[in-house]
């Protein structure tokens, strides 16, 4: 019940096209759910992040859209670059707790 | 200014040594956390500290795991006898209250168990 599963594990994605990323998870008690970018040799980095009580937060390119019902929430990213191209991890955290459960990332490569 | 800093960047141990794995948070973040990363995989939580109260210690994989931080600062991360399976990058992060949810990583250290 604590895990939080990501797919897909890797994506190819020609430069200007829409990057989609998919989480899901069964705990009904996390209410907050980061994505994380991680590029090789560095720490991750936090990138953009939701609560339940909305369904979409957008911030430039990058766009969460929030399932609350299926327990699902996605990572959108427009227009891809080339300078995207790193591992993503969602995340989640349930109230009161301050550790964060993290998928098992996707490797997005952007190609020219 | 400066981020989370780990060290050392690389370790490379003989099975059954014991390494000490350390991580200098955000001056004035009270919040602080140890995490693994093995190779292909997600974060996995290790340990959280937070101000003077006791830490959460409930994901250290086995008693051969221990972490301590001194005067609410620097901690330091203890692996004895070492195993294989405990290669891994070993992450720390920061936060600061009340937005613990921002979690700042280091870049962390990796582990290599011969």
């Amino acid at each position: 019940q604590q895990q939080v599963k990501q797919s897909p594990q890797s994506l190819i994605v020609q430069k200007g096209g829409i990057s989609i990323i998919n989480c899901a998870y069964e705990n009904t008690a996390f209410d907050y759910f980061p994505w994380y970018q991680q590029f090789p040799g560095k720490g991750p980095a936090l990138l953009i992040a939701i609560r339940p009580d909305v369904s979409e937060k957008k911030e430039g390119r990058f766009t969460i859209s929030f399932n609350k019902s299926a327990k699902q929430f996605s990572l959108h990213i427009m227009d891809s670059q080339p300078g995207d191209s790193a591992t993503y991890f969602c995340a989640a955290r349930a109230g009161g707790y301050n550790k964060l459960i993290f998928g098992a990332g996707t490797r997005l490569a952007v190609h020219p | 200014g400066a981020g989370v800093s780990q060290s050392p960047s690389n370790k490379v141990t003989e099975k059954g040594k014991d390494v000490e794995l350390r991580c200098d948070p955000i001056s004035g973040h009270t919040a602080l956390y140890w995490y693994r990363q093995s190779l292909g995989q997600g974060l996995e939580f290790l340990i959280y500290f937070q101000g003077n109260s006791a830490p959460d210690k409930s994901g250290l994989p086995s008693d051969r795991f221990s972490a301590e931080r001194t005067g609410g600062s620097v901690s330091t991360l203890t692996i004895q006898r070492t195993q294989q399976e405990d290669s891994a990058v070993y992450l720390c992060a920061s936060s600061l209250p009340p937005n613990l949810n921002e979690q700042f990583f280091g870049p962390g250290t990796r582990l290599t168990v011969l």
